[in-house]
């Protein structure tokens, strides 16, 4: 089956920064990438997906890139801001979110420093 | 529109108890599902329905059984709870038709098991 790697497990950044959270995944069969915002005792929450047709896609401050060739992709914020303080989770799927569920990688501590 | 929703928010059951977690969609969607999630190991799958009257086995099924009611609810069972089955558990769903495949998430079940 499928296995997401998630670096770094925490990550702590000043406020104005940058942060880049990376994953990398197996199975070359994943054609969907979702990533996910936690916050502390909420739900886990879509904030951008890339799908494997694409290189890259951003919106506002938040960018994946992805490369199959590696099988690697990543979460770029930029200006860090205070909400962004959260965990954040990678994910792959065969299906496109659809039928077979998603396999998470096992989170980063986005710490956003004041 | 509630979304994804989950009852109950919070269990506490005594080892060998049986339980079962409700989830309820309203967004028309094919697809659910089930995660847990652990301190430090993401989100990981147990089981899902691509579409109403089909089950599978995801990642962590040992110890669980789902039934899919309808194609809005679909639930969760622990037949015999285990010490090892205290968790977080999440459903969620998504639309199977067309490229907006994002998995919405329920608010979460916190389940203790002692």
């Amino acid at each position: 089956g499928e296995n997401v790697e998630q670096h770094p497990s925490t990550l702590s950044v000043q406020e104005g920064d940058s942060a880049v959270i990376k994953c990398t995944y197996s199975d070359s069969a994943s054609n969907y990438f979702p990533w996910y915002k936690q916050e502390l005792g909420k739900r886990p929450q879509l904030i951008i997906d890339i799908r494997s047709n694409v290189g890259e896609k951003k919106d506002q401050r938040i960018a994946v890139t992805l490369n199959k060739t590696a099988k690697h992709f990543s979460l770029h914020i930029t200006e860090t801001q205070p909400e962004d303080s959260a965990v954040y989770f990678c994910a792959a799927s065969r299906t496109g979110g659809g039928a077979d569920g998603l396999t998470f990688g096992k989170g980063t501590h986005l710490i956003i420093q004041p | 529109n509630a979304g994804v929703t989950q009852t109950p928010k919070f269990q506490v059951l005594k080892t060998g108890q049986s339980m079962t977690l409700q989830c309820a969609q309203d967004m028309n969607h094919n697809s659910m599902y089930w995660y847990r999630q652990d301190p430090g190991m993401g989100l990981r799958l147990i089981y899902y329905s691509a579409s109403e009257g089909t089950t599978d086995k995801g990642e962590v099924p040992n110890g669980y059984n789902v039934s899919r009611l309808n194609k809005r609810e679909f639930s969760l069972r622990l037949e015999s709870a285990a010490p090892s089955q205290t968790s977080v558990y999440f459903c969620a769903s998504s639309a199977l038709a067309g490229p907006n495949n994002e998995q919405f998430f329920g608010p979460g079940t916190r389940l203790t098991v002692l």
